[in-house]
């Protein structure tokens, strides 16, 4: 069956450093693959999508790499902020339709 | 704000009552969706609706009814539901195109009693 997997265990990094995030997948052929973000008692906030012929993805301090030989996507926030805090989604999604298979999500702690 | 809203935020309900969740989108988009999200679990997508017809139903118990009148309104009936129902309910609403990325609504947390 098709399986994502995040880090289950909060990552806590200091501010300043980089925090890099893991998403691997199992027995999925994904089209593209989103991150989301989520605070606390909010829903989840759209924050990058890569399609499967792209390797790298950036928007101001993320970045985002998609191995589809690995099955696997790194997250990265450089110079991390205490206000990145947060749970991080990632979400695959298959060619030619919108439905999304959504991983269990890392809560990153950005401490001063 | 995301351009998407739902109501009631907090709900609690007996196993014998009947309710509805409502989700309403003013982004123009052709996509609605429901989720579920519990503890220590990914989101679980429970309906799909592209331009008002329903296009994915996720094996979802019958006790969870949707309804799509409109493309900016999603409604989710609930009716004789059990504890572990209990929840999270998250809408979201997306173009019918590439990138689908999902605006999400703040979600009603859901408790059955």
């Amino acid at each position: 069956s098709q399986k994502i997997e995040q880090n289950s265990e909060a990552l806590n990094i200091q501010e300043g450093k980089t925090a890099t995030l893991t998403c691997n997948y199992t027995n999925y052929s994904p089209a593209y693959l989103q991150w989301y973000r989520q605070d606390p008692g909010r829903g989840p906030v759209f924050l990058l999508l890569i399609r499967e012929n792209e390797k790298e993805k950036r928007k101001e301090r993320l970045k985002v790499t998609f191995d589809t030989t690995l099955k696997q996507s790194l997250f990265h926030i450089t110079a991390s902020q205490p206000a990145d805090s947060a749970t991080y989604l990632c979400a695959l999604g298959a060619g030619g339709g919108n439905k999304l298979t959504f991983g269990t999500g890392t809560q990153l702690k950005v401490e001063l | 704000e995301t351009g998407v809203t739902q109501t009631p935020r907090h709900l609690v309900m007996g196993m014998t009552n009947k309710k509805s969740l409502k989700c309403e989108q003013h982004l123009g988009h052709n996509a609605m969706y429901w989720y579920k999200q519990s503890a220590k679990k990914p989101l679980e997508l429970m309906f799909v609706y592209n331009f008002k017809e329903q296009t994915e139903n996720n094996s979802v118990p019958s006790r969870f009814s949707p309804e799509c009148p409109n493309s900016s309104h999603l409604f989710l009936h609930l009716h004789t539901l059990q504890p572990e129902d209990s929840a999270l309910y998250l809408c979201a609403s997306s173009q019918d195109s590439i990138p689908y990325e999902q605006y999400f609504g703040p979600g009603t947390r859901l408790t059955v009693t």
